[in-house]
């Protein structure tokens, strides 16, 4: 199994544009979250989703957006970038959701978003 | 409010040393708590969690709910153990890991 996969691994956007981050989960997990990583911080939690359904949302704009797909796979959107959206965006998967959560989440090697 | 609080942000001993990288919380409740590893140029995953008890590459952590503390030790450090090493709980709803800022951790010879 190769893991957590995420594309692009590395993107350069201007101010104003619109970005697509695709991640595909470990084979049998069905839960996906998405984590924003500044330089010198902790991850962030922006979004999980658990069989297609939004299940928690972390303190991000509506300009971040994401959607799963049947085939549990995730995109994260973020549109009108900022300065401040330049972070390495990490996406992780699990086996399923809330109280009966196993715990671990397993990441991918993150998406690099430098916007100019 | 949840919170993870790590103090260093860089943690320098000798290879044979003793290693202690501090972890406090704030939760209401029993929390679920975690540290995850990122070595060189590898992702971040899992080195332990509070309720499985054990001890990862001689790893291990207790939780003190009275200090609210869930310190990573390691009597003592190899070179290998050089990474960044992130303390983190689940949220109230278990949706979402809350990490700290992380601590580096650098084993010389």
């Amino acid at each position: 199994d190769a893991g957590v996969t995420q594309s692009p691994t590395h993107l350069i956007k201007t101010r104003g544009q619109q970005v697509t981050l695709r991640c595909s989960p470990i084979s049998g997990h069905k839960s996906v979250s998405w984590y924003q990583q500044v330089l010198g911080q902790g991850p962030q939690f922006i979004f999980q989703y658990y069989e297609k359904e939004e299940r928690g949302r972390g303190n991000f704009p509506d300009r971040f957006s994401a959607r799963q797909f049947p085939n549990y796979s995730s995109e994260l959107n973020v549109n009108a970038l900022l300065l401040g959206d330049s972070a390495l965006y990490l996406c992780a998967s699990s086996l399923v959701s809330g109280a009966a959560n196993t715990g671990e989440l397993f990441f991918g090697e993150g998406s690099r978003l430098t916007v100019l | 409010a949840q919170r993870v609080t790590q103090p260093e942000k860089l943690l320098s001993v000798f290879k044979g040393a003793p290693v202690e990288l501090k972890c406090n919380y704030s939760y209401s409740g029993s929390p679920e708590l975690f540290w995850y590893v990122q070595y060189s140029r590898q992702r971040l995953q899992l080195l332990l969690r509070h309720i499985s008890r054990e001890s990862i590459k001689g790893f291990t952590a207790d939780l003190n709910k009275g200090e609210t503390s869930f310190h990573l030790k390691k009597p003592f450090a190899q070179e290998e153990d050089s990474a960044m090493y992130y303390c983190a709980l689940y949220n109230q709803a278990g949706t979402a890991l809350i990490f700290g800022k992380g601590t580096t951790l650098s084993v010389s010879s």
